[in-house]
Parts: structure tokens; C-alpha cells; sequence
């Protein structure tokens, strides 16, 4: 069974609009960490932000901005006002940490490929 | 902070040959991951390295796949007698675990794409 689910394939947006993308994530495990990363073109994966389990406090860094809610398994990533260079595909990744876990093994979704048009 | 390297960043092969890649953590990093990544996925853990002490390796890593981190810095992998189901990329990770349930952020090298003839 997938474990992170992004459910979106593909997203265009024209620039300086929001858009929000989505990962749903399954674990049993009490403990566990949530990631985003980007991957534009050049290919290098490009660590965004880090939430653990017992911090549910939705976080903003600049354009971007995440929002964790355990009751639905769900950690979405929301870009205000796009630009071009946003243009990547999105991964999210979940890591275990329970018993019988591999510490620091990520699970990642297929990733959202987002497309901003100037 | 140079970044994870990877060696060669391209590699082209025929069927049957084996093939070698290596990844320079950066420094200091004592956690040392692979990944392989095919077109529209995401990347797929293969196994890892605590310092010189290979962990875990997935099932997806067969016995054709080995892997080793000698001194506890660069790593390598190695794929004997290539199939085309190996084409990917392969990506290198590394993380600074101080120990406890932290599980730090990996930063990713650019990767190997290899190609199977």
C-alpha cells in the first residue's frame, strides 16, 4: 500500500496565482516525520520543510506555506502568488520512526508536477 | 557545505555489464542513503549506511546490487550484469543524526541516470 499518496499529477497555474498541493500520508506508527521536497529540472532534490508528528502548528516561510492536520492525514503545501521559477515537481515524504522502523527512510508519493505559466 | 556529489552523472551501458557509481557526502554526514528513481515516480529507498555500517536494504536491491562505505565517507554501488530494468536515476542522500528519533533532513545529490542499451 502507498504510504504518501499526492493524488494531483499534474497542476498549471498562470503566474502570481495560489495553488495548493496535496499529500496524504498512512502510517500506524505514532511518531513519524512529514517532508517536501522539490525537484526542478536540473534533477537535485531540494529539501523545503520538516514537520514531526506532535507538532501540528501550520507553518509559512515566505511564499510558501504548510498545513498539517493528523485528523485527516493529510500534509498540504500551498505557494501564494506563484512565479515561473516555482515550476518543479513537489514531492512529499513520509519517515517512520516507531519500532521495527528504518530511521530516516523516506516513502515519497509520485510527486505533482506544477507548471506556471508567466 | 559542497553538497552531496555524485559520480558520473550520466552512464550508458550495454546489457549485462556492470557498472559502478559513486557519492561523496557531505562532510561530516554520518547517515549515507540510495535511492533509485524511475520517470514519474518518486525516489525508492534501496539502503543506507550509519557511518561505515550498512543498515537495511530493501527488497528492490537484489543480489545483483551491492553496496559499500568503506570508511565511513564515500559510498559506492555497484550493479553487475545490467538489465534494462535497471535504467533509473540513482540518487544519493546524506543526513548529521546526533542520535534519538530525530531524522534530519537528507540533502540529495544531483543523481546518476543510468541507461541500459
Amino acid at each position: 500500500a502507498q504510504k504518501v499518496t499526492q493524488a494531483q499529477t499534474e497542476i498549471s497555474v498562470v503566474e502570481k496565482e495560489d495553488v495548493t498541493l496535496d499529500c496524504v500520508y498512512e502510517t500506524r506508527d505514532t511518531t513519524y516525520y512529514l517532508f517536501w521536497y522539490k525537484q526542478p529540472p536540473s534533477g537535485e532534490l531540494v529539501f523545503l520543510i520538516r514537520r514531526n508528528s506532535f507538532d501540528e502548528q501550520n507553518e509559512i516561510s515566505g511564499r510558501y506555506s504548510w498545513n498539517f492536520q493528523k485528523s485527516t492525514s493529510s500534509f498540504n503545501f500551498t505557494i501564494t502568488a506563484s512565479q515561473v521559477v516555482d515550476s518543479a515537481v513537489y514531492f512529499c515524504a513520509l519517515s517512520e520512526a516507531g519500532r521495527g522502523s528504518t530511521l530516516g527512510r523516506l516513502y515519497f508519493g509520485r510527486g505533482t508536477q506544477l507548471t506556471v505559466w508567466p | 557545505d559542497t553538497g552531496v556529489s555524485q559520480d558520473p552523472r550520466h552512464k550508458i551501458t550495454k546489457r549485462g555489464q556492470n557498472v559502478t557509481f559513486r557519492c561523496d557526502p557531505i562532510s561530516e554526514h554520518n547517515r549515507l542513503y540510495w535511492y533509485r528513481q524511475t520517470l514519474g515516480q518518486g525516489p525508492e529507498f534501496l539502503t543506507y549506511f550509519q557511518n561505515e555500517a550498512q543498515l537495511e536494504k530493501s527488497r528492490l536491491l537484489s543480489d545483483r546490487f551491492s553496496a559499500e562505505r568503506p570508511k565511513g565517507s564515500f559510498s559506492t554501488l555497484e550493479i553487475q550484469r545490467t538489465e534494462q530494468g535497471d535504467s533509473a536515476m540513482y540518487l544519493c542522500a546524506s543526513s548529521l543524526e546526533r542520535g534519538g528519533l530525530s531524522n534530519q533532513p537528507q540533502h540529495f545529490g544531483d543523481g546518476t541516470r543510468l541507461s541500459i542499451l
